[in-house]
């Protein structure tokens, strides 16, 4: 079985800092990674996917996780944050084979201050 | 683009009831998802279906059945509706691995 973990529930930033939001996950296969964010008041939207090929991938606003296979981490990271992005950012994973099932993080919210 | 709806984006029904959450998509995937979300707890399965009238249990599936007579459409019944069944819903479908979200249904039973 899968497992995911959050290290944080919360992260408190200024506007314009950088940020990382820590996902370790477990798994006795290979796996797919991915994060999705949700905005308030909405459903979930994936942000970024790995699922073979560079180990660094990026999303069209500015994220970009690294998957460590060594470390089991897949964190996500931004170099300069939005008032816009604050938002629940989740961590998932899903093996390479079957129904395609997501195994979730707890979340972590991300609070951008001005 | 893609496109998952949802019912209702808020429900409030009493102990008891029968509850019906209805999740459509045009997509035209095989693969459809229902999960609970809850504070702490990120989001769990519940059920899924990966064909037409096939479905398999996620990690929570007491207290729920569903339903898939169409691809397009995945019904998620609460046969006798509970307190500790108030959540956050949200339903999905995926194809080549990525999975694509409703908006989500906040269901209070009271």
């Amino acid at each position: 079985a899968q497992s995911v973990t959050q290290l944080d529930s919360q992260v408190p930033v200024f506007e314009e800092a950088p940020v990382e939001l820590r996902c370790n996950y477990s798994s006795s296969v290979s796996v797919y990674l991915f994060w999705y964010v949700q905005y308030p008041n909405q459903g979930l939207q994936l942000l970024l996917k790995y699922l073979s090929g560079s180990t660094l991938v990026e999303s069209i606003n500015g994220f970009e996780a690294e998957f460590n296979k060594s470390q089991t981490s897949f964190h996500l990271r931004k170099p300069s944050v939005h008032i816009s992005d604050t938002a629940e950012y989740f961590c998932a994973v899903s093996v390479l084979q079957g129904a395609q099932k997501l195994v979730f993080g707890q979340g972590t919210r991300l609070t951008i201050n001005p | 683009d893609v496109k998952v709806t949802q019912s209702s984006r808020y429900l409030v029904k009493r102990t008891g009831e029968k509850v019906f959450l209805e999740c459509v998509q045009d997509m035209d995937h095989e693969n459809m998802f229902w999960y609970r979300q809850d504070p702490g707890l990120g989001l769990r399965l519940i059920y899924f279906s990966y064909d037409v009238k096939m479905k398999e249990k996620g990690d929570i599936p007491e207290g729920y059945s569903v339903s898939r007579e169409k691809k397009e459409r995945f019904s998620l019944i609460l046969e006798s509706a509970s307190t500790n069944q108030t959540s956050m819903y949200l339903c999905a479908s995926s194809m080549h691995n990525v999975q694509f979200f409703g908006p989500g249904t906040r269901l209070t039973v009271l």
